[in-house]
């Protein structure tokens, strides 16, 4: 079974500052990853994903993501956070088939000015 | 726009009562995947299609929920003798199985409130 955990369900970091979203997951095959950013009253956008490619992912929006195998995560990373990056954003794991995507129960981000 | 609808954005209902959702992919796209999206959590996977056929339903999908796809475009969600705990946003989203590849386009959702 696949499995996806958030560490913390608020992050709240200044403007400029470096974003840092954990995320740690579970599964029994090789797993595809993502990470979805949502805004209010709006469906999920791909940030980015991993498909056992390269491990540094880079993304939209100046994110990327690290897989490490060994510690079975996938944080995202932002070296300087924007206003516009206050949102909800959820790590997922999905089998290679892709149909059936995981969901973590998601990170609000905070940016203060 | 090619991007995924859903209709309606809202819908307010009394218990008991049925409600239907419909959603439109990407017209290109063969799979089609349903999810259900409570406060301060993430989607939960309710079933999927690949063309016209439900390959997949999640046990939370009791036997008040049906979802269909009949022409293998639209698809649409309907829950019957809807309850309390039926409120929820329902995402819909799709995508195209090619070269194993196979990312998904989300839908806005549809807000269910029921009474």
């Amino acid at each position: 079974a696949q499995s996806v955990t958030q560490l913390g369900s608020h992050v709240s970091v200044s403007e400029g500052a470096l974003v840092l979203l954990r995320c740690n997951y579970s599964s029994s095959v090789p797993p595809y990853l993502f990470w979805y950013v949502q805004y209010p009253n709006q469906g999920l956008q791909l940030l980015l994903k991993y498909t056992s490619a390269a491990t540094l992912v880079k993304g939209i929006n100046g994110f990327e993501a690290e897989f490490k195998k060994s510690e079975t995560s996938f944080h995202l990373t932002k070296p300087s956070a924007h206003m516009s990056d206050a949102a909800e954003y959820f790590c997922a794991v999905s089998n290679t088939g892709g149909f059936k995507t995981i969901f973590g129960a998601g990170t609000r981000l905070f940016v203060k000015a | 726009d090619t991007g995924v609808s859903q209709n309606p954005r809202h819908k307010i209902t009394k218990r008991g009562q049925n409600v239907t959702f419909r959603c439109d992919p990407i017209s290109e796209h063969n799979r089609l995947y349903w999810y259900r999206q409570t406060l301060g959590q993430g989607p939960e996977f309710l079933t999927y299609f690949q063309n016209e056929a439900q390959l997949e339903k999640s046990r939370l999908l009791s036997d008040r929920f049906s979802a269909e796809r009949p022409k293998g475009s639209f698809s649409t969600l309907e829950i019957q003798r809807t309850e309390q705990g039926d409120s929820a946003m329902y995402l819909c989203a799709s995508s195209l199985v090619s070269s194993g590849r196979d990312e998904q386009f989300f839908g806005p959702g549809t807000r269910l409130t029921v009474l």
